[in-house]
């Protein structure tokens, strides 16, 4: 069955650091990946989706992640945190065969300055 | 930019009592979506629905839920007769004729008391 596994609740960093939040899934065939943002009292924006091709893929926001077949990660990065970064984050597994997304439980990101 | 609404942002109901939480998809989708997220959990699929059916149920969606385009712009979720753990967020979300990229709502906040 598929699965997706965040593997850390609560992130914090300083404002300008870099970040990785990190995803891993479990699917038979290539997945069709994505990542989502929850502001506070939001719903979830698409930062980004995997379908095939290049395995670095750009977001929006200046976030990009990175598919790694070999690890079944797809690890999101950016390289310098703005506080409006704060927010949680969701990594969703979807395919071919379904409608469906598979969502992790989610990565809190806080910032501070 | 085109987005999915929902209405109403927060809902407070009696046990037992029916809810339907409304939707308005992106004009041009085609594929019609439900999901929910319990507090602290992840966001989890309940129904897909296109061409006036539904193609994917969860086993959440059980004989209480039900869903409905009635007008070719809204769709909407009932729940018959709520229950306590039927507290939480339900997210709507569409997507286009590639199928390829949800685009969700706000959110609706169903507390059930």
């Amino acid at each position: 069955a598929q699965s997706v596994t965040q593997p850390d609740i609560h992130i914090t960093v300083s404002e300008g650091a870099s970040l990785e939040l990190r995803c891993n899934y479990s699917y038979g065939a290539t997945p069709y990946l994505f990542w989502y943002v929850q502001s506070p009292g939001q719903g979830l924006q698409l930062l980004l989706k995997y379908f095939s091709g290049d395995t670095l893929v750009q977001g929006i926001k200046g976030f990009e992640a990175e598919f790694k077949r070999s690890q079944s990660s797809f690890n999101l990065r950016k390289p310098s945190v703005h506080w409006s970064d704060a927010a949680e984050y969701f990594c969703a597994v979807g395919a071919y065969n379904t409608d469906k997304l598979i969502f992790g439980t989610g990565t809190r990101l806080q910032v501070f300055p | 930019e085109p987005e999915v609404t929902q209405t109403p942002s927060h809902q407070v109901t009696q046990m037992g009592q029916e809810v339907i939480l409304r939707c308005v998809p992106i004009s041009n989708h085609l594929y019609f979506y439900w999901y929910r997220q319990i507090l602290g959990q992840k966001v989890e699929f309940l129904v897909s629905f296109y061409n006036n059916e539904i193609s994917e149920k969860s086993e959440i969606f059980d004989d209480q839920f039900s869903v409905e385009r009635p007008d070719g712009s809204n769709f909407t979720l009932k729940i018959r007769s709520t229950k306590l753990e039927d507290s939480a967020m339900y997210f709507c979300a569409s997507t286009g004729i590639m199928n390829t990229e949800a685009f969700f709502g706000q959110g609706t906040r169903l507390t059930v008391v």
